[in-house]
């Protein structure tokens, strides 16, 4: 079935270090793909999506390219702010209507 | 705007109880859709509700049962608790056109069963 995996965490970067958040995905199709991201005590929100192959989606110095050929979905940011400090949900759906499959989540801290 | 809105926040039940989870969509959307988040672990999809009626179901049992009412809220139940069902409990809501996949997310209602 599809399913989406994420890279383990918790991932620890000092501020102004490059991040990435390897998601790969298994899909029967040509899903649409998300990041969301849940701070803590909030819910989650959507961080950036791409609809087909080779789309880049950004967002909050934030990107991802929809990658068909490596089935992957790679979060990168290229200089993370304490801020940034959260958990990463990879996730995709198949309609406008449809259910999302998410990954497990990567929690991410950022350290001063 | 208010968004998406989970009621109550937090709740602890005992095995064998029911709990019944209220959301309100964010205006202008239409469509709920439910989802159970364990400790650790990424959402995931129990229902979704268009026209007052549950259009999709993911893998879970009938003891997970929903509602959608005319104003578009809706209404998680669970009967017959068990401890795996201790969890956060999304609601989301979309238009059913235009979304383009994105869905927004209430702040979940957390279940403790002991």
């Amino acid at each position: 079935g599809d399913s989406v995996t994420q890279m383990e965490g918790p991932v620890t970067l000092s501020e102004e270090a490059f991040l990435t958040i390897n998601c790969t995905y298994t899909a029967t199709g040509y899903p649409s793909l998300f990041w969301y991201v849940q701070y803590p005590g909030e819910g989650l929100q959507l961080l950036l999506k791409a609809t087909k192959a080779d789309d880049k989606g950004s967002n909050k110095g934030f990107e991802a390219t929809y990658r068909k050929e490596t089935t992957s979905f790679h979060l990168e940011k290229g200089s993370v702010q304490v801020s940034d400090s959260a958990v990463y949900f990879c996730a995709l759906i198949y309609n406008q209507g449809g259910k999302l499959i998410f990954g497990q989540g990567t929690e991410l801290s950022v350290k001063p | 705007d208010a968004g998406v809105t989970q009621s109550p926040t937090h709740l602890i039940k005992t095995r064998g109880q029911q709990v019944t989870l209220r959301c309100s969509p964010k205006s202008g959307h239409d469509t709920v859709s439910w989802y159970q988040q364990a400790l650790g672990q990424g959402p995931q999809f129990i229902f979704q509700y268009y026209e007052e009626e549950e259009r999709q179901r993911g893998n879970f049992p009938d003891r997970f049962s929903g509602h959608q009412f005319p104003n578009y809220s809706s209404e998680l139940n669970v009967n017959a608790l068990l401890l795996g069902d201790s969890a956060l409990y999304l609601c989301a809501s979309s238009p059913r056109q235009g979304a383009g996949g994105e869905l927004f997310f209430g702040e979940g209602s957390r279940l403790t069963v002991l």
